[in-house]
């Protein structure tokens, strides 16, 4: 495997489920971000982990919960979500502090019904 | 703060003419800039990046894009466009400062190619 990975690619969960997306990268990176697009809406940052540990959360609903366990791996727990939750989730690492060029993963597309 | 303004939700072209995406960004403080392209069902790849030095930057599939300061754009072109061009097209900014690591992207540009 190469660059960013993302499992499972699509989703179905009804809005009392739990189910976690995977993200690994295998850059060698020391950041992982979690993003939302929704469509007709700018990408929105989630979380960002950086040498495993959160420094930022842009005032995401707590039914969403990451967890960053090592260096190469994200994880998005889901739990009790809504509807208007449907959305592709991606994946994206970094390395270094001073350009963020981040390489993203294929995304895993949500529907919550 | 950042901000990023892309002009047109879509745009078409006639495959062969020129492309022009445009791209207008707010930063409090000198800005990283980037376009990423997304194709269909994939993440968002990194086409071209503005860091310092030279304001014209090049990038890959012949995609290149100029920094105006005094007009805060970062406008994206290519000279012939290829079907294989029709994508989505993503803006961002980023601080050159190491406060905050995220990029503020712009809400994108679909791009047709005509044949």
């Amino acid at each position: 495997e190469t660059g960013v990975t993302q499992t499972p690619r699509h989703l179905v969960m009804g809005m009392t489920n739990k189910k976690s997306l995977k993200c690994e990268q295998h850059l060698g990176h020391n950041a992982m971000y979690w993003y939302k697009q929704s469509a007709k809406k700018p990408l929105e940052l989630m979380f960002v982990y950086s040498l495993e540990e959160r420094v930022e959360n842009n005032s995401v609903p707590s039914r969403f919960s990451p967890e960053c366990p090592n260096s190469s791996h994200l994880f998005l727990h889901l739990h009790t979500l809504q509807p208007e939750d449907s959305a592709l989730y991606l994946c994206a690492s970094s390395q270094g502090t001073a350009i963020y060029e981040q390489y993203f993963g294929p995304g895993t597309r949500l529907t919550v019904t | 703060a950042q901000s990023v303004t892309q002009l047109g939700s879509h745009v078409s072209v006639s495959e062969g003419a020129l492309v022009l995406l445009r791209c207008n960004y707010s930063s409090s403080v000198p800005p990283y800039l980037f376009w990423y392209v997304q194709y269909p069902n994939q993440g968002l790849q990194l086409l071209l990046k503005y860091t310092t030095g030279a304001t014209l930057v090049k990038g890959i599939n012949g995609f290149e894009a100029e920094f105006k300061k005094s007009e805060t754009s970062f406008h994206l072109t290519k000279p012939s466009a290829h079907m294989s061009d029709a994508a989505e097209y993503f803006c961002a900014v980023s601080p050159m400062d190491t406060g905050r690591r995220a990029l503020t992207f712009g809400s994108g540009t679909r791009l047709q190619v005509q044949p």
